[in-house]
This record gives C-alpha cells, sequence and structure tokens, in this order.
C-alpha cells in the first residue's frame, strides 16, 4: 500500500518570500510515479509535474523546482519568490508504476497563503 | 487543456432520491475516475474505471454505483442519496500506454443533499 503525507496542513507567506511544500511518501513498488497537483481558490485541479522514480533530477520551471530524493522518499515543491496568485491548494500524488490499476494515492494537501 | 466536462455543475436535491452526475472526456484516455473531496479528507476515490463496462471500487465505494458503456462517459450513480454525500464530485481521467499516468480533471460538480 501506498501513503503520501503533507504533514504541512496551511502555510501563510509574504508576497516574494520563497516557500516550500512537502510531501513524503512510502511505497514497496520500485517503480512509481509522483506528482503535484494544483487547486486555486476557484476549485479546479491543475496538474503540475510528474517525476518517474528512476529519475531523481531535480526540475525548474520558471519560479517553481522540485526536489526529489528518493533516499528520503520525499518530493519537495518550492516556490520562489511567491505571488497571490500561487495561493492555491497543493496535492502530492503517488501512482505505482506496476499492478496495472494505476490508481494513485493523495496526500491531504497543503494551502498555501500568500498575502500582498 | 484535456477535454472533460462534467454535468451537472450544482445539483440540490433531497434525501432519498437518487442521482447521477455525467463525466464526458474527448481524449479516448482508458482510465476514468470518480473522486470526492470534501474539508479535512483531501481527494477519495469513489469507483474507478480501466474500460468500457470494467470497472472497481475505490475507498469510499458504499452508497455509489458507476457504469461505462462507452469509453468516453463514466456515470456515478448515488442510489439514494444522502446527507453524507453532499460533497464536491471530481472526474479525472488517466492513460497508461503513453507512460503518463498523471490526471486531468473535470471542472466538478457540487452536489447538496438536504
Amino acid at each position: 500500500a501506498q501513503k503520501v503525507t503533507q504533514a504541512q496542513t496551511e502555510i501563510s507567506v509574504v508576497e516574494k518570500e520563497d516557500v516550500t511544500l512537502d510531501c513524503v511518501y512510502e511505497t514497496r513498488d520500485t517503480t512509481y510515479y509522483l506528482f503535484w497537483y494544483k487547486q486555486p481558490p476557484s476549485g479546479e485541479l491543475v496538474f503540475l509535474i510528474r517525476r518517474n522514480s528512476f529519475d531523481e533530477q531535480n526540475e525548474i520551471s520558471g519560479r517553481y523546482s522540485w526536489n526529489f530524493q528518493k533516499s528520503t522518499s520525499s518530493f519537495n515543491f518550492t516556490i520562489t519568490a511567491s505571488q497571490v496568485v500561487d495561493s492555491a491548494v497543493y496535492f502530492c500524488a503517488l501512482t505505482p508504476g506496476s499492478g496495472g490499476s494505476y490508481i494513485p494515492t493523495f496526500g491531504r494537501g497543503t494551502s498555501l497563503i500568500v498575502h500582498p | 487543456d484535456a477535454g472533460i466536462t462534467q454535468s451537472p455543475r450544482h445539483k440540490v436535491t433531497e434525501t432519498g432520491t437518487p442521482v447521477t452526475l455525467r463525466c464526458h472526456q474527448t481524449e479516448n484516455h482508458r482510465y476514468m475516475y470518480w473522486y470526492r473531496q470534501d474539508p479535512g479528507h483531501g481527494l477519495r476515490l469513489i469507483h474507478y474505471s480501466y474500460g468500457v463496462k470494467d470497472t472497481d471500487k475505490g475507498e469510499v465505494s458504499d452508497g455509489y454505483s458507476v457504469s461505462r458503456s462507452k469509453t468516453e462517459d463514466f456515470l456515478l450513480t448515488l442510489e439514494s442519496a444522502t446527507s453524507s454525500q453532499t460533497s464536491v464530485y471530481f472526474c479525472a481521467i488517466s492513460e497508461s500506454t503513453t507512460g503518463s499516468y498523471e490526471q486531468y480533471f473535470g471542472p466538478g460538480t457540487r452536489l447538496t443533499v438536504t
């Protein structure tokens, strides 16, 4: 069974601060996929990034960066110079890469509030 | 954006009535999922489908049934709605053959059971 833990329920920052959202996972699969999703106040759920278990390269996309470390079973998400538009609930998820079901396990989400 | 629509977007119904929510996709993705989202619980999987007429239960399937007669449509039915089923329901799709696995979500349906 998989487990995804987002220990930070809510984070509040002031605009332009850097913020890191933590995600820790548990799985017995050797092949798996990690994801981050964003849910802004408007309510839609938006896919942000996927990482394969065999690819530990970090990724940067503009102000967003993701740090995947298998040694600590973590897949953390950093927003640099946060903006009010970053205010949202962010979900981390894990999908097994074998077994055929491809059923993701989601964390409970971290609510990020960016104050102007 | 992935082509996923949900209908209705909002519904108010009375306890004991049957309700059907529809998810429609234009992406020809194999996998479809129904989730409910409630404060403090995140996203919880109700049912999922891995092909036409192939469905299985998720973690909170009691009181719900699903059907998938076509690749593009996945229906969620509340047999006899209860107040505990008041929630926001999301449909999602994914595809494994391309090695992607990420999910794309519909806009959600807000259901209120009075």
